[in-house]
């Protein structure tokens, strides 16, 4: 059964720090996608990665996939108040369903 | 992009009543959909995944007589919540497929409260 775990669950930083959420998984699986939800809101789509030693990044932040390790990063930089948010990274393996972390509450003060 | 609507936004009912919550892909068909449930500070948890013209597949601890699905066209799946209780109030999120290795795009959540 494919698992996936995310750390910290918990991250309160301040603006300007940078700071890795990181996200494991149990199986092999064949495509990684990081999500963002705000407060009383649903998903907003963030990055998705397909292969070992994919990277992408958008504004500031950064996802990477390392297979072999079956982990993935999300790095932020540079924190900015508009950041705090829930992240989530889910993982999907062949045609199954997606499997979600339990999420990493980020919280950026000024 | 690809658009998923969901409808209604919130609702607030009785004890008893039954809700029916729509999801709606507008610009593409959606041969799957999924309906997730979220409980504040928690996580999404899949309840059921529907196959255009195909009865729902639930998942283990979900009450397939509870949570009715339909998923009658490409473009429309309903779930329907029966006899709705306090215990059932939730943040339900609907989410829908083109293919299967195509990306799920989620619906905006329905919040259900039950009185």
């Amino acid at each position: 059964e494919l698992k996936v775990e995310q750390n910290p669950l918990f991250l309160s930083m301040q603006e300007g720090k940078n700071y890795t959420i990181y996200c494991n998984y149990s199986t092999t699986s064949d495509r990684l996608y990081w999500y963002r939800q705000d407060p009383g809101k649903s998903l907003e789509s963030l990055f998705v990665l397909l292969s070992n030693g994919a990277v992408k990044q958008e504004g500031r932040l950064m996802a990477s996939l390392d297979t072999k390790a079956r982990l993935s990063t999300l790095h932020i930089t540079a924190a900015v108040h508009d950041l705090s948010a829930t992240y989530f990274c889910a993982v999907r393996r062949a045609a199954q369903k997606l499997v979600f972390g339990q999420g990493t509450r980020l919280t950026i003060n000024p | 992009g690809a658009v998923v609507s969901q409808h209604p936004s919130r609702v607030i009912c009785k004890s008893g009543t039954s809700v029916k919550i729509e999801c709606r892909s507008l610009d593409f068909q959606a041969t799957t959909m999924f309906w997730y449930r979220q409980f504040p500070k928690q996580s999404l948890m899949l309840m059921a995944t529907s196959n255009e013209g195909s009865k729902a597949t639930y998942e283990q601890g979900v009450e397939k007589d509870k949570f009715l699905i339909n998923h009658a066209s490409l473009t429309l799946s309903t779930l329907t919540v029966t006899s709705a209780h306090p215990e059932d109030s939730s943040f339900y999120i609907c989410s829908a497929r083109q293919g299967i290795n195509q990306p799920q795009h989620f619906g905006d959540g329905t919040r259900l409260s039950i009185l």
